[in-house]
């Protein structure tokens, strides 16, 4: 079957540094997608990662390594405002979206 | 940048009643949408995918004659919820992709549709 996993939550300080890691299993591979989600709200595009290696956008950062089925999103100098859940997709084979269950990520002072 | 339109943002009904909710791409041809729910504290669930002028394609377990899916343009589909019970309650977001984005890869989803049914 296929499977997206990302930890449920995290905790991280105002200003510090957190990784986001999230592992796949799919039935293909046609690109990751983060997207960060509001409590209330849609989902908004952060990156999308189809070759390995480090995408770079702004404070926010995206990792693959397609032969481990691995990503991390990583966010740098937190802001208060970045508390959100942040959820991984993969594009299967058949160009269908797998989400994960998303990362509650909790932001203190 | 692509933006979709969803509404309404808020919905209130009584159990028994239909429910339409609109799904508009401002600025492309949306050939493709897709619709979601969402359960609190729960990821995005896929109930299906509509391509313009055709019918749409239900994920396993969701009923396609209590959610029905029209996408009659490229730049409109909606989802109207059928006898509409409290169980139906939930976040409906909708999503889209098609020609004219910088970001063809790339989803673009509305606002998202909160529907409470008493």
């Amino acid at each position: 079957g296929q499977n997206i996993d990302q930890p449920t939550e995290m905790t991280a300080t105002e200003g510090a540094i957190v990784q986001i890691n999230c592992t796949y299993q799919t039935s293909g591979f046609n690109g990751l997608f983060w997207y960060q989600q509001h409590a209330g709200e849609a989902p908004t595009f952060l990156s999308y990662n189809v070759l390995d290696g480090l995408e770079e956008k702004g404070r926010f950062s995206s990792f693959l390594s397609r032969s481990k089925g691995y990503s991390y999103l990583l966010l740098k100098e937190l802001q208060m405002k970045d508390s959100a859940s942040y959820l991984c997709a993969v594009r299967d084979s058949n160009y269908q979206l797998i989400w994960g269950a998303g990362t509650k990520l909790i932001i203190k002072p | 940048g692509a933006v979709v339109s969803q509404h309404p943002s808020w919905v209130i009904c009584k159990s028994g009643t239909s429910v339409k909710i609109e799904c508009r791409s401002l600025d492309f041809q949306a050939t493709t949408m897709f619709w979601y729910r969402q359960f609190p504290k729960q990821s995005l669930m896929l109930m299906a995918t509509s391509n313009e002028g055709s019918k749409a394609t239900y994920e396993q377990g969701v009923e396609k004659d209590k959610f029905l899916i029209n996408h009659a343009s490229l730049t409109l589909s909606t989802l109207t919820v059928t006898s509409a019970h409290p169980e139906d309650s939930s976040f409906y977001i909708c999503s889209a992709t098609g020609t004219g984005l910088s970001g063809a890869n790339v989803l673009t989803f509305g606002a998202g549709s909160r529907l409470t049914v008493l």
